[in-house]
């Protein structure tokens, strides 16, 4: 079966100091990966969506980054954080139309 | 652009009671349509989905839902909620070929002793 791996659970990081979050399946390949971010009663927001090694879009401009080193792996990354990148970032894989998720990051920027 | 409308933000049930979640969603082709579960400190948990073919459909831990094309609904509904049923509730429609999909803002469920 399917699994999906976040880390860490739980980060605290001073503004303007790198932000890099993992994420990683289990059990199939080529799967679709997904980077969403959730802050609190705003829903889920689309933060990148990749469809294949090299295929990664951005969905929201902003200084957050993603790569798919390989096949499945998910990078979530960030130069410099900034306040407003606190939040539950969630990652997602889908064979196709259906998506399901990991544990999740809590990031809090200090 | 497709989006979903969830117009409880918060409802409270009492255990046992029946409940019934609203989900309104606006799509340019056939939907793909799914239901969600989130606890505290969670990520979410695919509670059924919508593709094609009969539009009552049956999911995880007791949930049903039904799509009315008529009037852009797909509504989530259980007979008789647990205490575990407490939780967020997110409704989601897709269909593209880039497989994104739009989420509502969710429902918080609690339910009363």
């Amino acid at each position: 079966s399917q699994t999906i791996h976040q880390w860490p659970a739980t980060l605290v990081q001073p503004v303007g100091s790198p932000l890099s979050l993992e994420c990683t399946v289990e059990g199939t390949s080529n799967p679709n990966l997904y980077w969403y971010r959730q802050a609190a009663g705003r829903g889920l927001q689309l933060l990148f969506y990749s469809v294949g090694i090299g295929q990664i879009s951005s969905e929201v401009p902003q200084n957050l980054s993603a790569s798919r080193p390989q096949d499945r792996q998910f990078i979530l990354s960030s130069k410099k954080l900034l306040l407003s990148d606190s939040g539950f970032y969630l990652c997602a894989w889908g064979p196709d139309q259906d998506q399901y998720f990991g544990p999740g990051t809590r990031l809090l920027v200090l | 652009a497709q989006s979903v409308t969830q117009p409880d933000i918060h409802i409270t049930v009492s255990e046992g009671a029946s409940l019934e979640l609203r989900c309104n969603y606006s799509y340019g082709a056939t939907p793909y349509l799914f239901w969600y579960v989130q606890s505290p400190g969670q990520g979410l948990q695919l509670l059924l989905k919508y593709f094609s073919g009969d539009t009552l459909v049956q999911g995880i831990k007791g949930f049903e839902a039904e799509f009315k094309r008529s009037q852009s609904s797909f509504n989530l509904r259980k007979p008789s909620v647990h205490w575990s049923d407490a939780a967020e509730y997110f409704c989601a429609v897709g269909g593209g070929s880039n497989y994104k999909l739009t989420f509502g803002k969710g429902t918080l469920l609690t339910v009363n002793p």
